[in-house]
């Protein structure tokens, strides 16, 4: 049983350039989440799908963001016109709705730094 | 508006003692899930322990309890015999169950270091 796995790891990149991250959760988990964390701090919600629905947006998603799940199994979130302040770590999460709490299964996390 | 609250930036244990995180919460919904994560340097978080607002135990998992008290609105993780590999950053959560959201709400973590 595989766990949430992110691609990639790590990105670095200039500002103003776009990123885009991707996404994998764990296999029949039809819920999926991204948070971000900035260093010394805790996770911060984005948004939210179930299944191809995106349900919920923080108000952190900003119009320069955008995430997507097209067929209900992977989710890509792109970053456009990054800017210094979007370095952080970028996690996805899955849950399968039945767990008690339904509980949220972390990826390792995409880490961005914007020059 | 939830919030969760964990006091403690940093703690020492030695190897073999038991430590306890504390975790302070506020809500206004009565159906809710606590969370404690671990989130080792390599930046992954590991789900550790649940706790729903209507358990009536105290939840455990292996090492792992959690002493919630509701009426003082705390969810304090417990690890008994620490080991070297339990240094890390733990963080507590919450999900209001009864709003529809989704979203965990997170503290802003305590650093665990395990002496030997």
């Amino acid at each position: 049983d595989t766990g949430v796995s992110q691609d990639p790891r790590h990105k670095i990149t200039k500002r103003g350039q776009n990123v885009t991250f991707r996404c994998d959760p764990i296999s029949e988990h039809n819920r999926l989440y991204w948070y971000r964390q900035t260093l010394g701090q805790g996770p911060e919600f984005l948004t939210y799908f179930q299944n191809e629905a995106q349900l919920e947006k923080s108000r952190l998603l900003s119009d320069r963001f955008s995430a997507e799940r097209p067929k209900g199994s992977f989710s890509t979130l792109e970053i456009q016109r990054t800017e210094q302040g979007d370095s952080a770590m970028y996690l996805c999460a899955s849950s399968l709705g039945s767990e008690p709490g339904d509980t949220q299964y972390f990826g390792p996390g995409t880490r961005l730094t914007v020059l | 508006a939830q919030k969760i609250t964990q006091t403690q930036p940093g703690m020492f244990v030695q190897e073999k003692e038991a430590v306890t995180l504390d975790c302070t919460y506020d809500t206004s919904d009565q159906s809710y899930g606590l969370f404690w994560y671990k989130q080792p340097s390599s930046g992954e978080m590991i789900f550790l322990i649940y706790q729903g607002s209507y358990d009536e135990q105290n939840a455990t998992e292996g090492r792992y309890s959690l002493n919630f008290q509701k009426a003082r609105k705390s969810a304090n993780l417990v690890i008994s015999a620490s080991q070297l590999g339990d240094s890390a950053m733990y963080f507590c959560a919450m999900r209001e169950l009864n709003t529809g959201r989704r979203a965990l709400t997170f503290g802003s973590g305590t650093r665990l270091q395990v002496q030997p």
